[in-house]
């Protein structure tokens, strides 16, 4: 079965700090990997998406910036963390399968900014 | 372009009385709709999910959805709410091609004793 790992699960950074999440899947092979972004009580903002190892695509310009070194590993990354940046992190996988675009997602990490 | 509206972003509901969770879309292609749900602290998870075939839909403990075209709506019914049923809930929409899902805002449901 497929298990989708993130950590760390909760993290507080000071302002201007860099940031490090990790998103692993096993289990399953070439997935699209999401990362989504939940702002206290507001709905998902999806922050990148990636089809592929080294394909990388942004919704939102921001300070943050993905990664994928590997097919079933995805990084968000920080230079300098802003007040903004807080939230709630979720990372979410869906298989390259027809008629099963249902997404699949992580435990999240909660991530505050002080 | 796809998008998705709940209407109403707090529902309270008695236990043991029916669950009513709406949701609109609008989608220039045919869409594939989903319903996920959140409890405190966690990830989303699958309740159900729409794709081609039977418009009702049956998921997870005892939830249902209707996709309903002409009135491009897909709403979240249980007929009797647990109190475990409380959380939030997202109704979500993507095309066929799937790269992308757009979430409504969610709905948290509160179920009183």
């Amino acid at each position: 079965s497929q298990t989708i790992h993130q950590w760390p699960a909760t993290l507080v950074q000071p302002v201007g700090s860099p940031l490090s999440l990790e998103c692993t899947v096993e289990g399953t092979s070439n997935p699209n990997l999401y990362w989504y972004r939940q702002a206290a009580g507001r709905g998902l903002q999806l922050l990148f998406y990636s089809v592929g190892i080294g394909q990388i695509s942004s919704e939102v310009p921001q300070n943050l910036s993905a990664s994928r070194p590997q097919d079933r590993q995805f990084i968000l990354s920080s230079k300098k963390l802003l007040l903004s940046d807080s939230g709630f992190y979720l990372c979410a996988w869906n298989p390259i399968q027809v008629g099963r675009n249902e997404q699949y997602f992580g435990p999240g990490t909660r991530l505050t900014v002080t | 372009a796809q998008s998705v509206t709940q209407l109403g972003s707090h529902v309270s509901v008695s236990e043991g009385a029916l669950v009513l969770l709406r949701c609109n879309y609008s989608s220039s292609v045919p869409p594939y709709l989903f319903w996920y749900v959140q409890y405190p602290n966690q990830g989303l998870q699958l309740l159900l999910k729409y794709t081609t075939g039977a418009t009702l839909v049956k998921g997870i403990n005892g939830f249902e959805a209707e996709f309903k075209k002409s009135e491009t709506s897909f709403h979240l019914t249980k007929p009797s709410a647990h109190m475990s049923d409380a959380a939030e809930y997202f109704c979500a929409v993507s095309d066929t091609g799937g790269f992308k899902t757009i979430f409504g805002a969610g709905t948290r449901l509160f179920v009183k004793a």
